[in-house]
């Protein structure tokens, strides 16, 4: 069983529509929770990071860790074209515990059509 | 305030050769990671380099190693290269504490095995 998993999609939705992006993990030692966006052919960009559970905005965007279900979801509202690319979640373990390293899912590819 | 910067940004290598790979992470950042995406998957982690020393690594043979500089730029080398090592190598930078969750990635290094 892999540490993180998440369905590779693709997703298609029209502009406007609220998108839900979810992943699951295994590993109970994860205490930090991050998205990251990733246009094709570039870098993952940063979009947020929750520590342990509860719920995060950012604009359009609202990130929950439910650490009893190990399940974490990132929701768009009024998705825009703009939207469109790789959706990677990705853990780490607590810094106290000396693990700084990112585990990632395998990406969902979002297409938001006009 | 420059991003992440990584050099060059395509390479393409026999079968067998070397090759060194380059990132000056952020400013303000002292830590470095390197993360290897092949096609459809999401990243992997290599290792994470802090104060000139290998901090972490991941489960990647020995040739693969690194490098940190005084002035925190890193350098990536793959020695004995195969046709599996083609893929996309990312850079992420971060600061002191905030490394387990706050890692901002450059545009990567696409490496073609042939």
């Amino acid at each position: 069983q892999k540490e993180v998993e998440q369905d590779p999609g693709p997703l298609s939705v029209p502009e406007g529509a609220i998108v839900s992006l979810n992943c699951t993990y295994s590993n109970s030692a994860f205490q930090y929770f991050m998205w990251y966006r990733q246009y094709s052919r570039k870098g993952p960009e940063l979009l947020m990071y929750t520590y342990s559970s509860g719920n995060k905005e950012d604009g359009r965007f609202t990130a929950q860790v439910d650490k009893s279900s190990k399940y974490i979801s990132l929701f768009i509202r009024d998705s825009q074209p703009s939207d469109s690319a790789t959706y990677l979640c990705a853990m780490s373990g607590n810094s106290g515990g000396s693990n700084y390293k990112l585990t990632f899912g395998k990406g969902t590819l979002l297409t938001v059509n006009p | 305030d420059a991003g992440v910067t990584q050099s060059p940004t395509h390479l393409i290598k026999t079968r067998g050769q070397q090759v060194t790979l380059r990132c000056s992470p952020k400013s303000g950042h002292d830590t470095v990671s390197w993360y290897q995406q092949a096609l459809g998957q999401g990243p992997q982690f290599i290792f994470q380099y802090y104060e000139e020393e290998e901090r972490q690594r991941g489960n990647f043979p020995d040739r693969f190693s690194g490098h940190q500089f005084p002035n925190y730029s890193s350098e990536l080398n793959v020695n004995a290269l195969w046709l599996g090592d083609s893929a996309l190598y990312l850079c992420a930078s971060s600061g002191g504490d905030r490394s387990s969750y706050e890692q901002y990635f450059g545009p990567g290094t696409r490496l073609t095995v042939t």
